[in-house]
Parts: structure tokens; C-alpha cells; sequence
């Protein structure tokens, strides 16, 4: 059980086009997911929490509107990196959490994005 | 302003012997500390967690430390086997911060057979 998945495992853009990224708890409803991003050999650094229905609570430094976050039901979270630079380009997970202030989180296989 | 640090990025253990991987924070806040597994290209997985309250968690061949005073953690694995090989991240929850978990920068391990 708790499984998550995320679409697509990597993907290629050219700067200034606009990338979508899912994430899906599989069997298993979301009341809360996460999304990270992880530059090599560093850590996670999480960008933002999501709760459905509401709106996205960002971390201190990350642009709300370079990274559209929406989390419309309690199994489907999109993080949608727009305009990407190829500084944008990294390892970005998903997260997902079955019950609000828990510890539990089920990872995402993740995304690597290249942005060409 | 790292709250989570692994001050060791690697680590290489023979099989069958005890890998220690070490982690220090800084924030008192932490309420809960979490180790999670994770392979090349693949988000963690979670290993192994410990209440501030304790001092011991054990499972399995895994066991996780935890020193309150000195604000740092350790994960023994004993034995080791080289399916162990991966990276090993710190994590812990700021009881202030709902679910928000701050990860270490990770330490990699290496069995060697």
C-alpha cells in the first residue's frame, strides 16, 4: 500500500515552454502532498505544501508563479514549472500524506526535468 | 541555514559488519526524526523513525539513536548488506510546522561484499 506515482519519470523542454508534472496517491487519499526538488548530491529541499482544495503554502525563496502548484483532489497533486530557464533543471519528488499533522509520507519515484 | 546536517557524504562498510550513519540538528523543535532510504533516480523510502521522547527505536536489523542533549542522531545497521548500498537521509519534523520535514544532505553508503 501507499503507493505514489509521478508523470513523467524525466522530460525534456526548450527554455520558455511550460512544464506539467503529476503526482498521484494510488491507493491512498492525500489530504496533504509535498513537492521537492534535489539538485545532485544535495538534499531535498521542499518548495511547497499542498492541501486539497486550498491554495499551496510556498517555501521562503520559491517563485508561487514559476511553480504553479494545484492540488484539485485528494489523489492528484500538479506542480507546472513555467517558462523554464535551465537553471530549472532537476530531480523534483512528490510527496503525499494520508492524514494532516502526520509524519507519514510516501515518496513519488520522481521527475527529472532537463531544460535544453 | 541548514537545521539538518550529515556531516559524512559517504560511507563504506564491509557486509556483515555495522554501518553508523550520524546526524546533528539544530532546531530544539524537532519532535521527530525519520531516516529514509534512497536509490538513483527514485524518491526515499522510509526506513526507520524515533519520538524525541525516546531515546531507542529498533527495528530489525535497523536502530536508530537518538541523544537529545547533544541534538544528534544515528542510524546502526547491523549486518550489513550490500542491498544496504544507498543514500541514507536524516530527516526530522518541526513540531511547530503541521507536516513539513527537513531533510539532511545525505550520507552514501557503500557495502562491500
Amino acid at each position: 500500500g501507499a503507493v505514489v506515482s509521478q508523470h513523467p519519470s524525466w522530460v525534456i523542454c526548450k527554455s520558455g515552454t511550460s512544464v506539467k508534472i503529476e503526482c498521484r496517491s494510488l491507493d491512498f487519499q492525500a489530504t496533504t502532498m509535498f513537492w521537492y526538488r534535489q539538485f545532485p548530491k544535495q538534499s531535498l529541499m521542499l518548495m511547497a505544501t499542498s492541501n486539497e482544495g486550498s491554495k499551496a503554502t510556498y517555501e521562503q525563496g520559491v517563485e508561487k508563479d514559476k511553480f504553479l502548484i494545484n492540488h484539485a483532489s485528494l489523489t492528484l497533486s500538479t506542480l507546472t514549472v513555467t517558462s523554464a530557464h535551465p537553471e530549472d533543471s532537476s530531480f523534483y519528488i512528490c510527496s503525499a500524506s494520508p492524514h494532516r499533522n502526520s509524519y507519514e509520507q510516501y515518496f513519488g519515484p520522481g521527475t527529472r526535468l532537463t531544460v535544453t | 541555514d541548514q537545521q539538518v546536517k550529515q556531516n559524512s557524504p559517504s560511507l563504506s562498510v564491509q557486509e556483515g559488519r555495522i554501518s553508523i550513519l550520524n546526524c546533528d540538528y539544530t532546531n530544539s523543535m524537532f519532535d521527530y526524526f525519520l531516516w529514509y532510504k534512497k536509490y538513483p533516480a527514485e524518491g526515499p523510502t522510509f526506513l526507520i523513525s524515533i519520538s524525541s521522547i525516546k531515546d531507542k527505536n529498533e527495528d530489525g536489523r535497523f536502530t536508530v539513536f537518538l541523544n537529545k542533549s547533544a541534538k544528534h542522531l544515528s542510524l546502526h545497521i547491523v549486518p550489513s548488506q550490500p542491498g544496504d548500498s544507498a543514500v541514507y537521509f536524516c530527516a526530522a519534523r518541526d513540531s511547530g510546522g503541521y507536516q513539513k520535514v527537513t531533510f539532511g544532505t545525505g550520507t552514501k553508503l557503500q557495502v562491500i561484499p
